[in-house]
């Protein structure tokens, strides 16, 4: 499997665009994170889903972002407008279920977000 | 809410020399306890989890213990090379929600000379 690909892996837009982050899980897996990593917060979880749809939002910071799963291999986070505070690299992960034994995360490369 | 405090970075060390990085956490219940590590340019990968205490993960010659008197998962390791360097991050399952849901540390960086 080629576990967890995003996509693009860098993105340089300006302030007010729309952005688009892409997201396609490891096959089979059931659950899908996004997270953010910033130097002054660390990592923080935004959304995940189960199952294509979404089960806790709450770490969405405002109404400018916007996250879908319209099936089982491809998810999107969407900023609109975007501001230079959401400068970061954003992670998507994915696992394959509940339980103890399936804790582990996997996580993607990433996606450099640069607002300018 | 559950969380999880690391030793803030950088720590630099000379090659072969014995590693502590310290977390702690708070949580209600009784998490599952991770290490991941994230290599420049690269998304973070598991490197050892304990699940319940007194439980000791390991792997690449790192360790840490699940220890629930003092709410602590240090990672160790006895002789670090250059290709550890990287940032690690520790982490719990939040058994409130999905249990799979990871609360991380903020990170904390490792360098290692030769």
């Amino acid at each position: 499997d080629a576990g967890v690909i995003q996509s693009p892996r860098h993105e340089v837009t300006e302030m007010g665009q729309e952005v688009t982050l892409r997201c396609k899980p490891i096959s089979g897996h059931d659950y899908l994170f996004w997270y953010r990593q910033t130097m002054m917060r660390g990592l923080e979880l935004l959304i995940y889903f189960n199952n294509n749809v979404p089960i806790d939002d709450s770490g969405m910071p405002e109404d400018r972002f916007s996250a879908k799963m319209p099936n089982a291999s491809f998810s999107t986070l969407k900023i609109q407008p975007s501001e230079p505070r959401d400068s970061a690299v954003y992670f998507c992960a994915s696992s394959l279920g509940q339980g103890i034994a399936n804790e582990k995360l996997f996580f993607g490369s990433g996606t450099q977000l640069s607002v300018l | 809410g559950d969380s999880v405090t690391q030793m803030e970075g950088p720590v630099t060390l000379s090659e072969e020399a014995f590693l502590t990085i310290n977390c702690t956490y708070t949580a209600t219940g009784y998490p599952s306890l991770f290490w991941y590590v994230q290599y420049p340019g690269e998304g973070l990968q598991l490197l050892l989890k304990a699940t319940k205490a007194d439980d000791k993960g390991s792997n690449k010659g790192f360790e840490a213990t699940y220890r629930k008197e003092t709410t602590s998962f240090h990672l160790e390791k006895g002789s670090v090379q250059v290709s550890d360097s990287a940032v690690y991050f520790c982490a719990l399952s939040d058994h409130g929600g999905a249990t799979n849901k990871l609360i991380f540390g903020t990170g904390t960086l490792l360098a290692v000379q030769p």
